[in-house]
């Protein structure tokens, strides 16, 4: 079963404008990872930012996460065409030893140049 | 800068028969996943090792799917027979175990390219 939800389901911006992405989850989680995913190919790592974190910044990214509303935030900065692209937010859930990671459907973005 | 490695790249096969993908994790990554990804949607994670040893294995369907890590560092993911079904993206990742990782937390699982199955 998917936790995450992302938040809108497709997004479309023209080149330069920001992009600002949602996720919400359902349970307590150690930290909360976003990804990226190019046309059939794999999973990018952009940022992890942990439980006790309320903001990390990685470039022309900024993620937010507000733990009491089980929410993240990511903030695409002056948008570029090469970021067009799924992104995902995946949590890990906290307490046990098993930490797979649960993944929202996504969020696709397309930058129009 | 170190990769996860996966193969095949693409697979295609007919219903009923048997496919195996490879992945060779990052050098020194103690614990490593299998994803499996429908098109339209995000991963579900089929199984966890930690080392040689499997941690989480509670959406692996059994009946058909067998994944292995015999020494710990190489895994390889079998589906026998194949179905219709299984049509999807197939993805390895790995990460530090908690041990290794300052206050014992969860780290980035680092994603491979992924094997294309297409079952016909």
């Amino acid at each position: 079963s998917q936790q995450g939800e992302e938040d809108p389901q497709a997004l479309s911006i023209q080149e330069g404008e920001n992009a600002t992405m949602n996720c919400s989850y359902k349970t307590s989680i150690n930290n909360l990872q976003w990804y990226r995913q190019n046309s059939g190919r794999g999973l990018v790592h952009l940022i992890l930012i942990r439980s006790n974190e309320r903001e990390k910044h990685s470039g022309r990214l900024r993620v937010t996460l507000d733990t009491s509303k089980k929410s993240s935030s990511l903030l695409i900065t002056a948008s570029r065409a090469a970021d067009t692209a799924s992104y995902f937010c995946a949590t890990d859930a906290s307490g046990g030893g098993a930490d797979g990671l649960t993944f929202g459907k996504g969020t696709h973005l397309i930058i129009q140049p | 800068e170190a990769e996860v490695a996966q193969s095949p790249r693409y697979k295609i096969t007919e219903k009923s028969q048997a496919v195996a993908f490879w992945c060779d994790p990052i050098s020194g990554h103690a614990t490593l996943y299998w994803y499996r990804q429908i098109l339209g949607q995000g991963p579900e994670l089929l199984v966890q090792f930690q080392d040689e040893s499997v941690v989480d294995d509670s959406q692996l369907p059994k009946d058909r799917f067998s994944a292995e890590r015999l020494k710990g560092v190489d895994s390889t993911l079998k589906i026998q027979p194949a179905e219709l079904g299984d049509s999807a993206m197939y993805l390895c990742a790995s990460s530090w175990d908690r041990g290794q990782v300052a206050g014992g937390q969860t780290d980035t699982q680092y994603f491979g390219p992924g094997t294309r199955l297409t079952v016909l």
